[in-house]
C-alpha cells in the first residue's frame, strides 16, 4: 500500500526549532518529487516547500525562505522538513504530499498530517 | 488572499449539478495544468483532477474538470450527500516559482 507517514508535529515557542518527518511506503521514493504543505486553523491549504527524487533541486514560498530547510533521507524513505525561527502565523497542520517524476506533477497521495502550535 | 479565485462556497441539491471556478493569470493557470483536490471534514486533502480533465483511477465519472485560458473550472454532476467537501485547485506559478492553491470552495448537499 502506497501510504505517507508524518510526525515530529508539537507544541513550540516563538522563535523555537522543530523537524517533521514523512516516511513513504509502498513505491520507489527517489522517482518522486516530495511536498510539503500546510492548512492553518480553518484556512485553506498553502504550499511549503518541495524537493526532487535526489535531493539536488529544491524550492521554497517565500514565507519561508530562510527559515524552513527541506531535505531527503533516500536510505530511509524520508523527507524531512527543517523549521527554524518558527512564528506564531506557523502554527498549522503540516501535510506531506507526493509528486510526480516531473516538477510540474499533481500531489497524488497525501500523509495525514502533523500539527505544529507555535505559542509561548 | 490567494492567488487563484474560488468562490467560498456553493450548494446545490442531491441530483444536481454544481460547478465550481477557479481564477488565475497568464503566469500560472495561463502557462500551466490545473489540479483539483477535495478534502473532507476533518481529512487530509485527496487528489480529485490532474491535468486539467484527468481523473485518478477510483474517482467518479461524476466528477469533471475543465481549463480555459487563464480560468478552470470543476463540475460535480449527479450531487450526492457524500460530495460534502472543501474544494481546492491548484497550480504552478512561473513568476512565483513555485505552488500556488486557490482558497478553497465548501461544497454544501442541500
Amino acid at each position: 500500500e502506497v501510504q505517507l507517514v508524518e510526525s515530529g508535529g508539537g507544541l513550540v515557542q516563538p522563535g523555537g526549532s522543530l523537524r517533521l518527518s514523512c516516511t513513504a511506503s509502498g513505491f520507489t521514493f527517489k522517482n518522486h518529487w516530495m511536498h510539503w504543505v500546510r492548512q492553518a486553523p480553518g484556512k485553506g491549504l498553502v504550499w511549503v516547500s518541495s524537493i526532487n527524487g535526489d535531493g539536488s533541486s529544491t524550492s521554497y514560498a517565500d514565507f519561508v525562505k530562510g527559515r524552513f530547510t527541506i531535505s531527503t533521507d533516500n536510505a530511509k524513505n524520508t523527507v524531512y522538513l527543517q523549521m527554524n525561527s518558527l512564528r506564531v502565523e506557523d502554527t498549522a497542520v503540516y501535510y506531506c504530499a507526493r509528486g510526480g517524476y516531473y516538477r510540474f506533477d499533481a500531489f497524488d497521495i497525501w500523509g495525514q498530517g502533523t500539527m505544529v502550535t507555535v505559542s509561548s | 488572499q490567494s492567488v487563484l479565485t474560488q468562490p467560498p462556497s456553493a450548494s446545490g441539491t442531491p441530483g444536481q449539478r454544481v460547478t465550481i471556478s477557479c481564477s488565475g493569470s497568464s503566469s500560472n493557470i495561463g502557462s500551466n495544468t490545473v489540479n483539483w483536490y477535495h478534502q473532507l471534514p476533518g481529512t487530509a486533502p485527496e487528489l480529485l483532477i490532474y491535468s486539467n480533465n484527468q481523473r485518478p483511477s477510483g474517482v467518479p465519472d461524476r466528477f469533471s474538470g475543465s481549463k480555459s485560458g487563464t480560468s478552470a473550472s470543476l463540475a460535480i454532476s449527479g450531487l450526492q450527500s457524500e460530495d460534502e467537501a472543501d474544494y481546492y485547485c491548484a497550480t504552478w506559478d512561473d513568476s512565483l516559482k513555485g505552488w500556488v492553491f486557490g482558497g478553497g470552495t465548501k461544497v454544501t448537499v442541500l
